[in-house]
């Protein structure tokens, strides 16, 4: 498996509190994306970053922010929690961005995910 | 607790058969298609990707195909094992940096 973890694994909290989420790399990927994941949703990409301190928005980010001060760590806030921000959350890395590369190593390596509870 | 494979359409089949699981994409631009593999309380897994000037790739007991004229993009995983039990996303990708993912298909083996 590639060298990616999140904590904490599983956390309820309570709505307004803030949660931050950590995702952690030891492969020295570039790359880093913060995903959410809902039944009769998949997988939506909520923020990713392509370096340190270059974050950009995905999909689904407003309650979001990141953070990323160094290359191995990637934190994803919600400063104020709500029932709609209960989830899987899941961290992904990659060597390359998609768009432009060459054939081959465009893998996405996910991380074992944390599951959010907004009571 | 709450599961991911709740409300997937479901493919249910025999061990040793041969699988197909289809997945309709909506961007005719996308040009560049991954599938994934989830298993029960993990993160997904790459199994094989395929860009959009091939229409067929093969891997290990797997291959994807590609039909561009449809917009359709299947996975067929041949003599199909216990441990591929799995819900089996794909993705697209339109020529950004990120990836737009299907809701999946939960693949159900039995022995």
């Amino acid at each position: 498996d590639a060298g990616i973890t999140q904590s904490p694994r599983h956390k309820v909290t309570e709505t307004g509190t803030p949660v931050t989420l950590r995702c952690h790399q030891t492969e020295n990927h570039r790359y880093m994306y913060w995903y959410r994941q809902d039944p009769g949703h998949g997988l939506r990409l909520i923020h990713y970053s392509y370096g340190v301190k270059d974050t950009d928005k995905g999909e689904v980010s407003d309650g979001y922010s990141v953070s990323r001060s160094k290359t191995e760590d990637f934190l994803l806030t919600l400063e104020s929690a709500t029932s709609s921000q209960t989830s899987v959350y899941f961290c992904a890395i990659s060597e390359q961005l998609l768009a432009g590369g060459p054939s081959g190593n465009n893998e996405q390596f996910f991380g074992p995910g944390t599951r959010l509870t907004v009571l | 607790g709450e599961s991911v494979g709740l409300h997937l359409p479901t493919l249910s089949v025999q061990e040793g058969d041969n699988s197909i699981i289809n997945c309709a994409y909506s961007n005719s631009a996308s040009d560049y298609f991954i599938w994934y593999k989830q298993e029960s309380g993990k993160g997904p897994q790459f199994i094989i990707d395929i860009r959009s000037n091939m229409d067929k790739r093969q891997g290990q007991r797997v291959t994807v195909l590609l039909n561009k004229t449809v917009k359709h993009l299947s996975l067929q995983i041949a003599a199909t094992q216990p441990g591929d039990s799995a819900v089996y996303f794909c993705a697209e990708n339109a020529g950004y940096s990120t990836l737009t993912f299907g809701k999946g298909t939960m693949l159900l083996v039995s022995p």
